[in-house]
């Protein structure tokens, strides 16, 4: 079955570090791949999102590569601000066609803390 | 634009006790879904509706009913409460198709004792 693997954390940087959040998958075809984050006390938001290999998703600084051939997905920001503290996702979604444009597998999520 | 409503946020239940978490969206989304969030383990699905009067299982549906008799509502019901089900739940919704994203509501935080 499909199945998303992230890096363990917690992850606690000083503001302005570089970010990276590791991400593989495992799924049958060419699954579109999403990073969602969330805030404490909200639900989860869209970050970014790549529908095909080696897109690149990007907002709000950060940036994430579809690597097909290391089936990974990894989250990188070059400059994190406190306000970048939340808890991140890693899902996928099997383009199977029929009802499955909903599923997503989802990462077990990763907690970033920036401190000043 | 509300988006995705749940209700209530915070909940504590008995065991074998029931209830029905509400969600409700103003997006006309024709798709709609029910998470739970556990230390962990991510988000697992456990029910998702296409449309109305269309309600299928996702990966974890045991001890929840779920029916959709409107484009608007998704409510999920909790049959008899167990303490395995303590969890934060989420309701989301999304336009069909696949770039459409989840709209994710703020979730309901249970405890069954």
């Amino acid at each position: 079955g499909n199945s998303v693997t992230q890096m363990e954390g917690p992850v606690t940087l000083s503001e302005e570090a570089f970010l990276t959040i590791n991400c593989t998958y495992t799924a049958t075809g060419y699954p579109s791949l999403f990073w969602y984050v969330q805030y404490p006390g909200e639900g989860l938001q869209l970050l970014l999102k790549a529908t095909k290999a080696d897109d690149k998703g990007s907002n709000k600084g950060f940036e994430a590569t579809y690597r097909k051939e290391t089936t990974s997905f990894h989250l990188e920001k070059g400059s994190v601000q406190v306000s970048d503290s939340a808890v991140y996702f890693c899902a996928l979604r099997a383009n199977a066609g029929g009802t499955s444009y909903g599923k997503l597998t989802f990462g077990q999520g990763t907690i970033l803390t920036v401190h000043p | 634009n509300a988006g995705v409503t749940q209700t209530p946020k915070f909940q504590v239940l008995k065991t074998g006790q029931s209830m029905t978490l509400q969600c409700a969206q103003d997006m006309n989304h024709e798709y709609m879904s029910w998470y739970r969030q556990d230390p962990g383990m991510g988000l697992r699905l456990i029910h998702y509706s296409v449309g109305a009067g269309i309600t299928d299982q996702g990966e974890v549906p045991n001890g929840y009913n779920v029916s959709r008799s409107t484009t608007e509502d998704f409510p999920l019901r909790l049959l008899s409460a167990a303490p395995s089900q303590t969890s934060v739940y989420f309701c989301a919704s999304s336009r069909t198709g696949e770039v459409s994203p989840l709209h994710f509501g703020n979730g309901t935080r249970l405890t069954v004792t």
